[in-house]
Formats: C-alpha cells, sequence, structure tokens
C-alpha cells in the first residue's frame, strides 16, 4: 500500500522568502512521486515528477524538489516567493506500472504575505 | 491542445435527487480517472478505465454510484440517489499509454456538487 504525509495543513511565507512544503511517502514499491499545485476552483496542475532519474527535480514555476529515499521524504521548494504562488499544494505517490492510480496527501495551503 | 473538459461546473441538488456528470478526456488518452475531492482534502480515485473497461473501481460505491465510458472516449459518473455526504469536487483526468512511462495525469477543472 501507498501512502503520502503532508506535514503542515498550512504554509505562511513572505513575499521574497523560501517556500519548503514537506511530504513524506510509504511505498512497499520503488515509486513515482509528483506535486501538484491547484488554485481556487480550478483542476489540479502537474509541478514536478520524479521518475527514477534525476534525484533532484525542477519543476514550473521555480519550484524544485529533492528525493531522498533514505528519508522517504519529497519536499518542495521555491528559494523566493511570489504572491502568485498562493495556492494549494498536493503530493502524490504512484507505483510504477502504466497507468496507476494517484495517492495524494491531504495538501497544504500556501499564504504569500506581501 | 484541448485539455480536460468537464461539465457542468458546478451543480446545485437536492438530496435524494440524480445527478450526472461528464467528462471528455485529452484527444487520444486511452485511461480515464474519476476522483472524489472532499473539502480539505486530497483527490480519492473512484474509478479508473483502460479504454471502456473499468479496471479499477474498487473504491466506488457501487449501491449509489454508477459510471460508463463508452466507445472509450467520453464518461459519465452518476449519483443515484444523492446524499448529504456527496457534497464534494469530482474531479477528471486522463493520461496515454506513452504517459505511463510517468504515469502523468492531465486533471479537469471539476464538477463542484452541493447536495442540500
Amino acid at each position: 500500500a501507498q501512502s503520502v504525509t503532508q506535514l503542515g495543513s498550512h504554509v505562511s511565507v513572505s513575499e521574497g522568502a523560501l517556500v519548503l512544503l514537506r511530504c513524506n511517502y510509504s511505498s512497499s514499491v520503488p515509486p513515482y512521486l509528483f506535486w501538484y499545485v491547484q488554485y481556487p476552483n480550478q483542476g489540479l496542475q502537474l509541478l514536478l515528477k520524479y521518475t527514477s532519474a534525476a534525484t533532484l527535480v525542477k519543476g514550473i514555476n521555480g519550484f524544485e524538489a529533492e528525493f531522498k529515499k533514505s528519508e522517504t521524504s519529497f519536499h518542495l521548494t521555491k528559494p523566493s516567493a511570489h504572491m502568485s504562488d498562493a495556492a494549494e499544494y498536493f503530493c502524490a505517490v504512484s507505483g510504477k506500472g502504466g497507468s496507476e492510480k494517484l495517492v495524494f496527501g491531504k495538501g497544504t495551503k500556501l499564504t504569500v504575505n506581501p | 491542445e484541448a485539455g480536460v473538459v468537464q461539465s457542468p461546473r458546478y451543480k446545485i441538488i437536492e438530496k435524494k435527487q440524480p445527478v450526472a456528470f461528464w467528462c471528455n478526456p485529452i484527444s487520444g488518452h486511452n485511461t480515464l480517472y474519476w476522483y472524489l475531492q472532499n473539502l480539505g482534502q486530497g483527490p480519492e480515485l473512484l474509478i479508473r478505465y483502460e479504454n471502456e473497461e473499468a479496471v479499477d473501481d474498487s473504491q466506488l460505491p457501487k449501491d449509489r454510484f454508477s459510471a460508463e465510458r463508452l466507445k472509450g472516449v467520453d464518461s459519465t459518473l452518476k449519483i443515484q440517489p444523492a446524499e448529504l455526504g456527496d457534497s464534494a469536487v469530482y474531479l477528471c483526468a486522463s493520461s496515454s499509454i506513452g504517459g505511463a512511462v510517468s504515469n502523468e495525469q492531465f486533471f479537469g477543472p471539476g464538477t463542484r456538487l452541493t447536495v442540500l
């Protein structure tokens, strides 16, 4: 069975500050890992994905995440927050079989203060 | 390239009434997913189709929920009768076999259901 734990349901940062959103996963098989962003009243948009190539993954909008097997973590970071980053962020895990379901965490709502 | 299309975007019904949601996946995507997203939670899979075959419906409450994907393209998710606890966002996603290397799924905007 697979699961994801996102630490902190709400994170608040100042504009220009570092963004760090935490994600720990549990998987009995080597996983694929994803970060999605959801803006109000919209669907989920893929930020980045880990598929067992490079452990440091760069995504859109300046976000990146590092896969650490020893810590079973896949934390999302961005060096400098923008007001437009305010949204809800979901970490997800799946197996490596084709078209497997995504198992999502409960999400972290990011607030960016001016 | 057009994204995943869902309709309606919003639906308000009274309990015990039926309701249906429609999804049109990205052209060429053979895998279609319906997810349920409760307020303050991450999405949870209801059903997954490979072409027209439902290959994972273990989380679909079959006493009141049904789904179909005729001809392996569009899909409809139905609830009959709706209960107060069904108020949530219903998300549709699609992916292609070619995308199975990374299992990247593309999501529609969702249908927000309110049951009164």
